[in-house]
C-alpha cells in the first residue's frame, strides 16, 4: 500500500501560469480532501470530493481554483493564473468514509510562484 | 463553525521529560479527533485517532485523551526524545466541515 501519493513534490510557476497538483488516494479510499498550508498558518480546508462529485468546496477561493476527482485517475487541484499569494504547501488526504476513520495525508506539493 | 486551539504554541524541554500538549475545540459534536505530527517541510503523520465514544488511545509512549463535554483533548508524551521534536497538530472531525485543525504546538526536545 503506497499511501496517498502527491506529485509533483515541488512546483515553481511564474505569475499568470497554471498549476496542476495531483493526488492519488490510498487504495480503497473513495474520499479525497485538499488542504492548504500557508507559512506560519494552520492547515485550511479547501475541498472535499468523492469519485466524480464535489461534496463540499466551501474552502475554495471563488476564482481561479478548481478541483476534480474523475472516475479514473487521480484527483486534480488546478490553479489558474497563479499569483504570489498562492505560494503554499498543498496537502491531499484520503479516507475510506466520512465519519468513522481518520485521514491519511500525502507528503504535499510545495508551490512557489515567482 | 468548529474552532480548534492548541496550547502552548511552542514548547522546549530537556530530553527525558514527560509532557502534555493541549487541544480545545468549540463544537463538541465531533465524530473523532486525530493527532498528527509534522516535521519541517514534510507531510502529516497520523499519531492517534480517538472516536467520539472513546476516552483515550495509546500508542507506545503516546497517550491521547478526549473529553467531549469540556471540549478538550490532551496528548501525553512520556520520556521525551530528541526525535520527538516536531510540530504536533490536533484536528477535530465534524460533519460537512471535515477535519478542522489547530495551529499546532512546535515542540523541541533538547538533547
Amino acid at each position: 500500500n503506497a499511501g496517498v501519493m502527491q506529485n509533483p513534490r515541488h512546483l515553481v510557476r511564474r505569475r499568470g501560469q497554471e498549476a496542476r497538483l495531483r493526488c492519488s488516494p490510498m487504495k480503497g479510499h473513495s474520499h479525497v480532501y485538499w488542504y492548504r498550508q500557508l507559512p506560519e498558518e494552520g492547515l485550511k480546508f479547501m475541498v472535499y470530493l468523492q469519485k466524480e462529485n464535489i461534496i463540499d468546496e466551501s474552502g475554495m477561493p471563488k476564482e481561479r481554483f478548481s478541483a476534480e476527482f474523475p472516475k479514473e485517475g487521480p484527483s486534480i487541484l488546478r490553479i489558474q493564473q497563479v499569483v504570489r499569494g498562492d505560494s503554499a504547501a498543498y496537502f491531499c488526504a484520503s479516507s475510506p468514509d466520512n465519519y468513522n476513520y481518520g485521514y491519511t495525508f500525502g507528503s504535499g506539493t510545495r508551490l512557489t510562484v515567482v | 463553525k468548529q474552532e480548534v486551539t492548541q496550547i502552548p504554541a511552542a514548547l522546549s524541554v530537556p530530553e527525558g521529560e514527560n509532557l502534555v500538549l493541549n487541544c480545545s475545540f468549540t463544537d463538541s459534536a465531533i465524530y473523532n479527533l486525530q493527532w498528527f505530527r509534522q516535521d519541517p517541510g514534510k507531510g502529516l503523520t497520523s499519531l492517534l485517532l480517538i472516536q467520539s465514544s472513546q476516552r483515550e488511545q495509546t500508542s507506545g509512549r503516546l497517550n491521547a485523551s478526549l473529553d467531549k463535554s469540556s471540549g478538550r483533548s490532551t496528548l501525553y508524551i512520556a520520556a521525551s526524545q530528541p526525535g520527538d521534536s516536531a510540530t504536533y497538530l490536533c484536528a477535530g472531525r465534524g460533519g460537512a466541515d471535515g477535519l478542522t485543525f489547530g495551529k499546532g504546538t512546535h515542540l523541541i526536545i533538547q538533547p
